[in-house]
């Protein structure tokens, strides 16, 4: 059975660093590009950055570019995020989720993430 | 990049039918696209993939009752035999080379 479970989150100051984490079960974790989506409170859903299965292509979008750095250690089949200048608008549930043919097949239960004085 | 319209948030009552639309952009007409069930409260949940030959995919557990289809630059998902439990936001998702994009989710309310 899939497993993929996010830790790291919580309170952070605008301009602080969080580092998030997802621990992936149940599948061959390097065979598989991988994903970070947030949910800022109340709203849909936003792409925030991917990874492909060896770890050496990287995507983000726009609005964490320079500030998010993924990656991913495939021997602990772990995924991780490294936020750094974090602002307000940042603050959101944070999803891991698993690729398949490019396209989300598995959603881990999400951390949150608040960015507040 | 692609850009995905989701159509308004119906209601329907239960037991009945309810067909949800995601609009793929101009150019994007061929993408293929994921749908995401999210209850109250709780992670999303993939349910298929829906490409521009109409054909579907869906994932593991996705109970018959849930379909997907296309016309052009649309994809359905439709829901038969509205159960209680169907009631929740779903959005639509695509992607190409470097990025991907969500549509801006329907609430779906079963009566």
């Amino acid at each position: 059975e899939v497993q993929l479970l996010e830790s790291g989150g919580g309170l952070v100051q605008p301009g602080g660093s969080l580092r998030l984490t997802c621990a992936a079960s149940g599948f061959t974790f390097r065979n598989y590009g991988m994903i970070w989506v947030r949910q800022a409170p109340g709203k849909g859903l936003e792409w925030v950055s991917a990874v492909g299965g060896g770890g050496d292509t990287t995507y983000y979008a726009d609005s964490v570019r320079g500030r998010f750095t993924i990656s991913r250690d495939n021997s602990r089949s772990t995924l991780s995020l490294q936020m750094s200048s974090l602002r307000a608008e940042d603050t959101a549930v944070y999803y891991c989720a698993k690729l398949v043919d490019s396209g989300i097949c598995y959603w881990g239960q999400g951390t949150l993430v608040t960015v507040s004085s | 990049q692609p850009v995905l319209t989701q159509s308004s948030s119906p209601s329907a009552s239960l037991g009945s039918s309810v067909k949800l639309t995601c609009t793929l952009s101009s150019g994007h007409s061929g993408n293929i696209i994921a749908w995401h069930q999210q209850q109250a409260g709780k992670a999303p949940r993939y349910l298929m993939k829906v490409g521009g030959s109409g054909y579907y995919n869906k994932g593991s557990g996705v109970p018959d009752r849930f379909s997907g289809s296309s016309s052009g630059a649309d994809r359905y998902l439709t829901i038969s035999n509205l159960q209680s439990e169907d009631e929740a936001d779903y959005y639509c998702e695509t992607w190409d080379s470097n990025t991907r994009v969500f549509g801006g989710g329907t609430k779906l309310t079963v009566l």
